[in-house]
């Protein structure tokens, strides 16, 4: 079975400090990892992937996440954060080798409050 | 282009009734799915389908019905409403492979009185 977690319910950041949201899985194989993110009274929506590859990845609004296979994790991070960054994240995997219907599995989020 | 589109935005039912939400995707997706979304509880699987006539129970389907007669439309069917499905329900598409991302509405908010 895959899971996710997400272990802050809440990260308070100061506007230009750097950001970290956390995110660890489980799968029983190499895992197809995801983030999005979710404005007020809006669907989710992607931000990046970790497929395979380079262990760094980069996505939309300068967010970027690292996959650490040994302590099975995917934070997501950025640089310097912005007020507008401010949302709830979610963290989701999927198990290539799962079969079936290749659903995903959610994070039960993370809210990013970004302090000006 | 449209994606994800879901009606209506907003609904309040009461105790028993029925009602039907909508969802439609025009990107030509096999994979769609319905999500309940529940303060502290994350997104929850209600019900997924891999393709039209092909339908399955996610997490959390009890109450809930769908059906996939074209590729299109995933609607939701809520059978007899009961106050515990009060929630935002999301509707997500994505294409064939377990490594392409999802796309989803704009979601509903439903309120069972």
């Amino acid at each position: 079975a895959q899971s996710v977690a997400q272990p802050e319910d809440q990260v308070n950041v100061a506007e230009g400090n750097p950001l970290t949201v956390k995110c660890t899985y489980s799968v029983s194989g190499n895992p197809y990892l995801f983030w999005y993110v979710q404005y007020p009274n809006r669907g989710l929506q992607f931000l990046l992937k970790y497929i395979t590859g380079d262990n760094l990845v980069k996505g939309s609004y300068g967010f970027e996440a690292e996959f650490n296979k040994s302590q099975t994790s995917f934070h997501l991070k950025k640089p310097s954060a912005l007020v507008s960054d401010s949302a709830l994240y979610f963290c989701a995997v999927r198990d290539p080798r799962a079969g079936g219907s290749y659903i995903p599995t959610f994070g039960r989020g993370t809210s990013l409050i970004v302090h000006p | 282009n449209a994606g994800v589109t879901q009606t209506p935005k907003f609904q309040v039912l009461k105790t028993g009734q029925s009602m039907t939400l909508q969802c439609a995707q025009d990107m030509n997706h096999e994979y769609m799915s319905w999500y309940r979304q529940d303060p502290g509880m994350g997104l929850r699987l209600i019900h997924y389908s891999v393709g039209a006539g092909i339908t399955d129970q996610g997490e959390v389907p009890n109450g809930y019905n769908v059906s996939r007669s074209t590729t299109e439309d995933f609607p939701l069917r809520l059978l007899s409403a009961a106050p515990s499905q009060t929630s935002v329900y999301f509707c997500a598409s994505s294409e064939v492979g377990s490594y392409t991302e999802a796309f989803f509405g704009q979601g509903t908010r439903l309120t069972v009185v």
